[in-house]
């Protein structure tokens, strides 16, 4: 079975600070990872996913997670935050041979000017 | 052009009423699935198809049904729709690459249920 914990509903961070979502992970397979951004009233896209190549993992708007297996951890982070990153932020986990993705409780992001 | 597509956006109704939710994908994908999204944003799996096949029915009110008529469809009928019904429920599609787990989900822009 798969679970994830998203540490902090709510974040707040200023603009050109550094962004850090929290997720802790379980799974009873070797784990695939997302985080997706959810602006308001619009679908969940894919910032980026780990499925067991590099650890390190790029994604789209500047944002980057790194899978550590030792701390079941796969946090989210970005050098400098811009005001239009403020957003609900979703980490997901799916296991290898399942088609199931189960989702965090999600992290508010606000960007103060 | 857009990938998935769900239709409608918004949907008000009273108690008691029947409702569908309709969701097409054009990325020729083999997996469809229905997520409920409540107020406080959180996103709970409901159903899943692969090739038109269910192959996830989670703890969902037997009110709640899902049919695929091909795999590029994935339809939601709810029966006697109650106040806790109320919420956004999206449909999304992946492609199972590298293995069944790997693939990244495509969501919808979500179906807004507001029962009164």
């Amino acid at each position: 079975a798969q679970s994830v914990t998203q540490l902090g509903s709510h974040v707040s961070v200023s603009e050109g600070a550094l962004v850090l979502l929290r997720c802790n992970y379980s799974s009873s397979v070797p784990p695939y990872l997302f985080w997706y951004v959810q602006y308001p009233n619009q679908g969940l896209q894919l910032l980026l996913k780990y499925t067991s190549a590099a650890t390190l993992v790029k994604g789209i708007n500047g944002f980057e997670a790194e899978f550590k297996k030792s701390e079941t951890s796969f946090h989210l982070t970005k050098p400098s935050a811009h005001m239009s990153d403020a957003a609900e932020y979703f980490c997901a986990v799916s296991g290898s041979g399942t088609y199931k993705y189960i989702f965090g409780t999600g992290t508010r992001l606000k960007v103060l000017a | 052009d857009t990938a998935v597509s769900q239709t409608p956006k918004y949907l008000v109704t009273q108690m008691g009423n029947d409702k569908s939710i309709k969701c097409e994908q054009n990325l020729g994908h083999d997996t469809m699935y229905w997520y409920k999204q409540d107020s406080k944003k959180f996103l709970k799996i409901m159903f899943s198809y692969n090739n038109k096949e269910l192959i996830i029915n989670e703890t969902v009110p037997n009110r709640f049904s899902p049919k695929s008529p091909d795999k590029a469809h994935l339809n939601l009928h709810i029966n006697s729709l109650e106040l806790g019904d109320s919420a956004v429920y999206f449909c999304a599609s992946s492609r199972q690459t590298g293995g069944v787990g790997g693939g990244e989900l495509f969501f919808g822009e979500g179906s807004r249920l507001t029962v009164l």
